[in-house]
């Protein structure tokens, strides 16, 4: 079975650092582009970051950009997101998704999500 | 960058039909694909519909999408309404190393 389970989360004060990590499970994680996602409270969905299987292509959104850096370790099989510089409009649950099947360009699975709080 | 737009909220009462749109901003609704997921209350996304109008392994034939080039959206039709299906559904989409979501839209099965 895929598993994808995130840990790190928590309350940190604006301008704090904080270390995203997401465990895999159940596939070949080297073969797969992984994802992070996250969703304010109340809200819809937001891309946030995305690393090829290689991490040769590494992409962000531009409300994140020069702020969080995706990384991943294949031989822990594990995807990571360093986020500095907190803002509290950075609050949200946080979800690793990988890449569909097929490939193109979806989400498929998602791990269950890991709040982080920006507050003082 | 292009935006997915859906309406906030839709409703409809058990085994009606209901269809949710997702209307792109600019460029060509046909030149990615569209994904539909579906988002219960206080659980992760779950996919019901990608590449258009594919459906996973496990998700009941109830659920369809599709595009519509003229009015350059996509489309999730779910037959049969079940009170389970009451949930958010998210569409999304991609371009130039840019993965997009609309806005998300209610869906309540009254």
């Amino acid at each position: 079975e895929v598993q994808l389970v995130e840990s790190g989360g928590g309350l940190v004060k604006p301008g704090g650092s904080l270390r995203l990590s997401c465990a895999a499970s159940g596939f070949t994680f080297s073969d797969y582009r992984m994802n992070w996602v996250r969703q304010a409270p109340g809200k819809g969905l937001e891309w946030v970051s995305s690393i090829s299987s290689s991490s040769s292509y590494i992409y962000y959104a531009d409300s994140v950009k020069g702020r969080f850096t995706i990384s991943r370790d294949n031989a822990k099989n594990s995807l990571y997101l360093q986020m500095n510089s907190l803002r509290a409009e950075d609050t949200a649950v946080y979800y690793c998704a990988r890449e569909g099947d097929s490939g193109n360009y979806w989400f498929d699975p998602w791990g269950q999500g890991i709040l982080v709080t920006v507050s003082s | 960058n292009f935006m997915l737009t859906q309406p906030h909220s839709v409703s409809e009462s058990p085994g009606k039909t209901v269809t949710i749109s997702c209307t792109r901003s600019s460029g060509s609704i046909a030149s990615n694909y569209v994904q539909w997921y579906q988002q219960r209350p206080g659980s992760s996304p779950t996919t019901v519909i990608y590449e258009d109008n594919q459906r996973p392994s496990g998700v009941p034939d109830r659920f369809s999408g599709s595009i519509d080039r003229s009015s350059n959206s996509a489309s999730l039709t779910i037959s049969g309404l079940r009170t389970e299906d009451e949930a958010d559904y998210h569409c999304q989409s991609y371009d130039s190393n840019n993965w997009v979501f609309g806005g998300g839209t209610k869906l309540t099965v009254l």
